[in-house]
């Protein structure tokens, strides 16, 4: 059963100002990941961060979790055209050890120039 | 460049005509998975193999199979399509969570987008 709620659904802003995704789950996780999807291609993964860890930083990107509240959120600062995009968040739950991604349904930005 | 590779981009089937979509990879991983993304839907996990270990996910209609001959290449096999399978199939692989402690990220492929007539 999909895990992870997304929100906002859809979001459209100037180009240079930032962006920020929430992503919200139901279990208990091992880690978190956000990936990116461009229209019709595959996904690209972008962070990582594990149930332990707060907050993490990647270029102009920032994640950070709340395990209390079981919430995420994906920062991207400066934004740019070439990162308007599908976002998703992934978890991968503690139990079972397999690694398999449970992904939310994802937030749609759009970046104009 | 280390990488998964789909083919083809684009298939085109009849309803109820076997169709099979291929990935391989690059990257020697032991994790391949087969994902099913419909139009502005998160992907959702059709099944993966570990190594020669296949893991069919619970509501996985039967019409789909899937084959892996070997590390490098892993096949879906849609036996008799229907319209509502009309989608994006993304095959993506990964080193594996017993190696990487858990912390194990997915290389997805560019995907088959799969019209059914």
């Amino acid at each position: 059963s999909q895990q992870g709620e997304e929100d906002p659904q859809a979001l459209s802003i100037q180009e240079g100002e930032n962006a920020t995704m929430n992503c919200s789950y139901k279990t208990s996780i091992n880690n978190l990941q956000w990936y990116r999807q461009n229209s019709g291609r595959g996904l690209v993964h972008l962070i990582l961060i594990r149930s332990n860890e707060r907050e993490k930083h990647s270029g102009r990107l920032r994640v950070t979790l709340d395990t209390s509240k079981k919430s995420s959120s994906l920062l991207i600062t400066a934004s740019r055209a070439a990162d308007t995009a599908s976002y998703f968040c992934a978890t991968v739950p503690l139990s079972g050890n397999t690694g398999k991604l449970i992904f939310g349904q994802g937030t749609t930005l759009q970046v104009k120039p | 460049d280390a990488m998964v590779i789909q083919n083809p981009r684009y298939q085109v089937t009849q309803f109820g005509k076997p169709v099979t979509l291929s990935c391989s990879q690059t990257l020697n991983h032991n994790v391949m998975y087969w994902y099913q993304q419909k139009s502005s839907q998160a992907p959702k996990l059709l099944f993966h193999y570990y190594d020669k270990d296949f893991n069919n996910e619970a509501d996985t209609p039967d019409n789909f199979q899937s084959r892996r001959p070997n590390t490098s290449f892993c096949f879906l096999d849609i036996r008799s399509p229907g319209l509502g399978d009309a989608a994006m199939y993304l095959c993506a692989t990964s080193r594996g969570a017993r190696l990487a402690g858990g912390t194990d990220t997915q290389y997805f492929g560019p995907g088959t987008r799969l019209t059914v007539l």
